[in-house]
């Protein structure tokens, strides 16, 4: 099955500095990414994903970038606010499709430092 | 976007008793799952609630401990049967498509069981 890897599990970082999440995924055939934003004591929300037909995807300050080949993917956050403060869980889904075949990182606790 | 609530919030319970769990969706929904994510962990997929039939579970749960019904497009209870301290965790209902399986997540139901 799908191994999804995710680094750091901690980062913190200055008010306005980028963030960086990594994760690497196991299963070459791996075709959809996306990562989940989870506030304390809230559900999971999805903030952005990526097919694997495109190397990269934008939203505003949020940035996913693919590489197939090497199998991993990143989250890049510019111009970090403390309302980006939270737990980011990146996913794969394998070849087996649908949410079974969702796999999640363990996730990384942000910190925005004022 | 779809709306996701879930009832209780949360819960205290006594093992040997068992809690179940409702989620209702603003709107009708194809696909809805039941996900658990234990203490400062990731998300673990139990199942999938299929509407008219038997709920399908993930290796590792059973439809003796995690029964689901799901009477229509927009409701569905997760029961955790006879329970113990191990089933302390937050029980997250997601619902989605089959290009995004899990696009939204519901706030969550915090369970500790004593």
């Amino acid at each position: 099955g799908e191994n999804v890897e995710q680094h750091p599990s901690t980062l913190s970082v200055q008010e306005g500095d980028s963030a960086v999440i990594k994760c690497t995924y196991s299963d070459s055939a791996s075709n959809y990414f996306p990562w989940y934003k989870q506030e304390l004591g809230k559900g999971p929300q999805l903030i952005i994903d990526i097919r694997s037909n495109v190397g990269e995807k934008k939203d505003q300050r949020i940035a996913v970038t693919l590489n197939k080949t090497a199998k991993h993917f990143s989250l890049h956050i510019t111009e970090t606010q403390p309302e980006d403060s939270a737990v980011y869980f990146c996913a794969a889904i394998g070849s087996g499709g649908g949410a079974d075949g969702l796999t999640f990182g363990k996730g990384t606790h942000l910190i925005i430092q004022p | 976007s779809a709306v996701i609530s879930q009832k209780p919030s949360r819960d205290i319970c006594q093992r040997g008793t068992s809690l179940t769990i409702q989620c209702q969706v603003d709107s009708q929904v194809t696909m809805m799952f039941w996900y658990r994510q234990q203490p400062g962990q990731s998300l673990t997929l139990i199942a999938t609630a299929n509407q008219g039939s038997e709920a399908t579970y993930e290796s590792g749960f059973v439809i003796d401990k995690f029964p689901i019904s799901r009477p229509n497009l927009t409701f569905s209870t997760l029961t955790v049967s006879n329970m113990s301290p191990e089933d302390s965790s937050i029980y997250l209902c997601s619902v989605g498509s089959g290009a995004v399986p899990a696009q939204y997540f519901g706030p969550g139901t915090r369970l500790l069981v004593l």
